[in-house]
């Protein structure tokens, strides 16, 4: 079974262009979530969904974020207009539910120029 | 609000020898406890968890780790390290019937020949 897919894995932008950063989670797990990785902060929570409804975007650092998960095996999250500032690792996991274990996709490196 | 402590930054051991990590947690209700495993480059992939039961929780690599109460504790354990167990360690916890995983800031291990 293929783990958590994020794409792309990599990605270098300008100051003011949008980003947008996919994840698709494990076949029948029903939550998600999105992290944020850097040095000077941690791993964060930005936001997560169960049965694709948002249940917690308070991690969500500004109206510049925003998440979405139209169905069970997508989900979203873009930056507009990005900043230096949100250089960092993002990180996507998914998992059953309540009570269950966190699987975490390989992350995708943002450099924001 | 519930928190988690590292207290060590960066650990180095000699390989073949035991290894201690240490994670501390804060907050009321019953724990339940992971540990993680971040490869350079990679997600965090899960070593362990405690729910509940036996205190004493086996995970894969050969790690433990157990949990102790009256302490607050949840330290990880090995026997005898091996190079590839160089990486940085997450200590996480949550309470049951919230989704919602709070990631220690991590402890780098780094083995030396």
């Amino acid at each position: 079974d293929a783990g958590v897919i994020q794409s792309p894995r990599h990605e270098v932008t300008e100051m003011g262009q949008e980003v947008t950063l996919r994840c698709k989670p494990i076949s029948g797990h029903n939550s998600l979530f999105w992290y944020r990785q850097t040095m000077m902060r941690g791993l964060e929570l930005l936001i997560y969904f169960n049965n694709n409804v948002p249940i917690d975007d308070s991690g969500m650092p500004e109206d510049r974020f925003s998440a979405k998960m139209p169905n069970a095996s997508f989900s979203t999250l873009k930056i507009q207009p990005s900043e230096p500032r949100d250089s960092a690792v993002y990180f996507c996991a998914s998992s059953r539910g309540v009570n269950n274990e966190q699987f975490f996709g390989p992350g995708t490196r943002l450099t924001v120029l | 609000a519930q928190s988690v402590t590292q207290p060590d930054i960066h650990i180095t051991v000699s390989e073949g020898a035991s290894l201690e990590l240490r994670c501390n947690y804060s907050y009321g209700a019953t724990p339940y406890l992971f540990w993680y495993v971040q490869s350079p480059g990679q997600g965090l992939q899960l070593l362990l968890k405690y729910f509940s039961g036996d205190t004493l929780v086996q995970g894969i690599k050969g790690f433990e780790a157990e949990f102790k109460r009256s302490q607050s504790s949840f330290n990880l354990r090995k026997p005898s390290v091996h190079w590839s167990d160089a990486a940085e360690y997450f200590c996480a916890v949550g309470y049951f019937g919230n989704e919602k995983l709070t990631f220690g800031t991590g402890t780098r291990l780094t083995i030396i020949p």
